[in-house]
């Protein structure tokens, strides 16, 4: 079955202490991305990777890092979390291969992270 | 700068009307794509529909399609005969650069969509 995993799904953590959020996807997708929805504002994108090796920021990349040593992982890394990054996390890939539905998003589950 | 706007937080519609979420889109680039997704209360991210910036026609899939308006920047979606289970919340979205190697993804702040039977 065709999908993007994420764990934990719900994690509670406090300030400072380094957490990484794994994603996964087994469609062999190029393109990977993170991002966080908040209420009001929408998704918003906090970085993407159109391949291994190539990560590029988003609108809201302050206090992540993300890396992509394999196609199928881009994990999320947050540093030193802050209560400001409490918020539904999301991972997405698609194929990049000729634009039109083809390249529509598959999403994860999400991750719910409160930073206390 | 690309920007998505949807003027409506949220809408009531009864059931079995159709109904028209409102997007609209800034950009300079003349390549994008447009999306739809669904959101329910589970909390999952469901695609919709697609629209590209060179498609002659609207997309159309099943009860969706996007009344899109390029001169406008209007990318509309129109759900026709609602159900009960149309209630979610719902995000346009647009990717500039189609065909390009590089390109950011951007959402609108999203319409909550409750159908009353």
């Amino acid at each position: 079955e065709a999908q993007v995993t994420q764990n934990p799904r719900y994690l509670i953590t406090v300030t400072g202490k380094k957490l990484t959020v794994t994603c996964s996807q087994n469609m062999n997708h190029e393109y990977m991305s993170w991002y966080r929805q908040d209420p009001g504002l929408g998704l918003r994108q906090i970085y993407y990777s159109m391949n291994v090796e190539v990560t590029d920021k988003g609108d809201v990349p302050e206090g992540y890092k993300v890396s992509r040593k394999e196609k199928r992982n881009f994990p999320l890394i947050l540093e030193s979390p802050s209560p400001n990054q409490t918020s539904l996390y999301f991972c997405a890939s698609s194929s990049t291969s000729a634009g039109g539905p083809g390249e529509t998003q598959y999403f994860g589950p999400g991750t719910r992270l409160l930073v206390l | 700068a690309q920007k998505i706007t949807q003027t409506q937080p949220g809408m009531f519609v009864q059931e079995k009307e159709a109904v028209t979420l409102d997007c609209t889109y800034d950009t300079s680039d003349p390549s994008y794509g447009l999306f739809w997704y669904k959101q329910p209360s589970s909390g999952e991210m469901i695609f919709l529909i697609y629209q590209g910036s060179y498609d002659q026609q609207n997309a159309t899939e099943g009860r969706y399609s996007l009344n899109f308006q390029k001169a406008r920047k209007s990318a509309n979606l129109v759900i026709s005969a609602s159900q009960l289970g149309d209630s979610a919340m719902y995000f346009c979205a647009m990717r500039e650069g189609r065909y390009s190697s590089a390109s950011k993804i951007i959402f609108g702040s999203g319409t909550r969509l409750s159908i009353r039977p």
